[in-house]
């Protein structure tokens, strides 16, 4: 069975660095694209890039480029995604998702999601 | 990149049937048959119910369908039951090989 377990939630302060994960198993970890996905409060979804862990060939979104950084560790099978420097606007859920074929535009297994507070 | 185009909201009675549309542009939905759509009902993470514009993935009840003409993408529900209220999002692969999503789409079963 394909899972996707995502990191607990996680309460910063402006200003603060922040590395979640999402824990891929029940498939080849290393074959497939992997995104994430963002969803403010109330809000819809936002694609925010993807990653292919085999060779950590990144794309990233032209909203989020430069401000957070998509990584994977292949031999622990756990992708990430980092800030530097959290801003309030940064709250949101936080979805990893994949797709076990080759076209990476469609998610059919996605994590239960990340929620990051941010706030002073 | 601006997101696809979804009514804010639709709603039907049980049993009736209802569209939900996704309009794009040439740079994206008019030029890919890379459009799929997910259900979220609140508080839940999204699930695919359509891929490639109107396949859909095994499990996912023939009442839901997806067609596309030119810039615009349909979802369509038929025989609609209470466990389909939820929100619906479409996606489309670009030209600039990213994806967008919809606005999204509150659909009420009345």
């Amino acid at each position: 069975e394909v899972q996707l377990v995502q990191s607990g939630a996680e309460v910063k302060k402006p200003g603060e660095s922040l590395k979640i994960s999402c824990k891929g198993s029940g498939y080849s970890f290393t074959t497939y694209w992997l995104g994430w996905v963002r969803q403010m409060p109330g809000k819809g979804l936002e694609w925010m890039g993807i990653i292919y862990p085999g060779d950590s060939d990144t794309r990233y979104s032209p909203s989020f480029q430069g401000q957070v950084t998509i990584s994977a560790d292949k031999s622990i099978s756990t992708a990430y995604l980092q800030w530097s420097s959290l801003k309030a606007s940064d709250t949101a859920m936080y979805y990893c998702a994949t797709r076990t074929s080759s076209d990476w535009w469609t998610f059919d297994y996605w994590g239960q999601g990340t929620l990051v507070a941010v706030s002073s | 990149q601006s997101a696809l185009t979804q009514p804010p909201s639709v709603s039907g009675s049980p049993g009736q049937s209802v569209t939900i549309s996704c309009t794009g542009t040439s740079s994206d939905v008019g030029s890919y048959n890379r459009v799929s759509w997910y259900q979220q009902p609140p508080g839940t993470a999204p699930k695919l119910m359509i891929y490639e514009v109107s396949y859909r993935p095994s499990g996912v009840p023939d009442r839901f369908s997806g067609s596309k003409s030119g810039n615009t993408a349909s979802l369509t529900i038929s025989g609609l039951q209470a466990e389909d209220e939820a929100e619906y999002y479409c996606s489309s692969y670009t030209s600039r090989s990213t994806l967008v999503f919809g606005g999204g789409t509150k659909l009420t079963v009345l």
